[in-house]
């Protein structure tokens, strides 16, 4: 069975760093690729980037560009998602989901979730 | 302001018929690019409900179906049920923005 498990929630203070994981199973990991999506209080879902843990592929939306590293270890089967400065703004949950290509491809399996709670 | 526009609520009664447009432009749908559809029921994870257009995962009733066509997509829900009561979105590729882009979704609500 297909399966991402994430990282439990978080609360941090603004300025702290953060890094957020997101473990495969069930399939073989360096053949997907793995997409972080964004969903704000109340709000809708945004595209963050995607990477290919194959090769560390990866592309970032223009929004998130420079706000966000994602990376992933193939040799634990795990996504990353990583702040150096958190704000308030980023507060969220965010998700990860399995893509068969970075293009035009749908996220066919998705983990449970990751709330950020970024407060002072 | 999302790159495909989504109505931001439809309505109808059980066993009725609704639809779901997403409407986008020649960076995306247009340019042929797949359009998928997710369901995200409160408090969950989205989980996908078509993809590539028109196609059902495994398990997916067939009450749920896909259309594309020029810049615009649709998501028709027939037989509405209580258990239909989600939000929706779809999701495509842009080409100008190099990347997935989605929806600002639509919440269904079974009257």
């Amino acid at each position: 069975e297909v399966q991402l498990v994430q990282s439990g929630a978080e609360v941090k203070k603004p300025g702290e760093s953060l890094k957020i994981s997101c473990k495969g199973s069930g399939y073989s990991f360096t053949s997907y690729w793995i997409a972080w999506v964004r969903q704000m209080p109340g709000k809708g879902l945004e595209w963050m980037g995607i990477i290919y843990p194959g090769d560390s592929d990866t592309r970032y939306s223009p929004s998130f560009q420079g706000q966000v590293t994602i990376s992933a270890d193939k040799s634990i089967s795990t996504a990353y998602l990583q702040w150096s400065g958190l704000k308030a703004s980023d507060t969220a949950m965010y998700y990860c989901a399995r893509h068969t290509g970075a293009v035009s491809t749908q996220g066919d399996h998705w983990g449970q979730g990751t709330r950020v709670t970024v407060s002072s | 302001q999302s790159v495909l526009t989504q109505p931001p609520s439809v309505s109808g009664a059980p066993g009725q018929r609704v639809t779901i447009s997403c409407t986008g432009s020649s960076s995306n749908i247009g340019a042929g690019y797949d359009v998928h559809w997710y369901q995200q029921l409160p408090g969950t994870a989205p989980k996908l409900l078509i993809y590539g257009n028109s196609n059902r995962p495994s398990g997916v009733p067939d009450r749920f179906s896909g259309s594309k066509s020029g810049t615009s997509a649709s998501l028709a829900i027939t037989g509405l049920q209580a258990e239909d009561e989600a939000d929706y979105y779809c999701q495509s590729y842009d080409i100008s923005l190099s990347g997935l882009v989605f929806g600002g979704g639509t919440k269904l609500t079974v009257l």
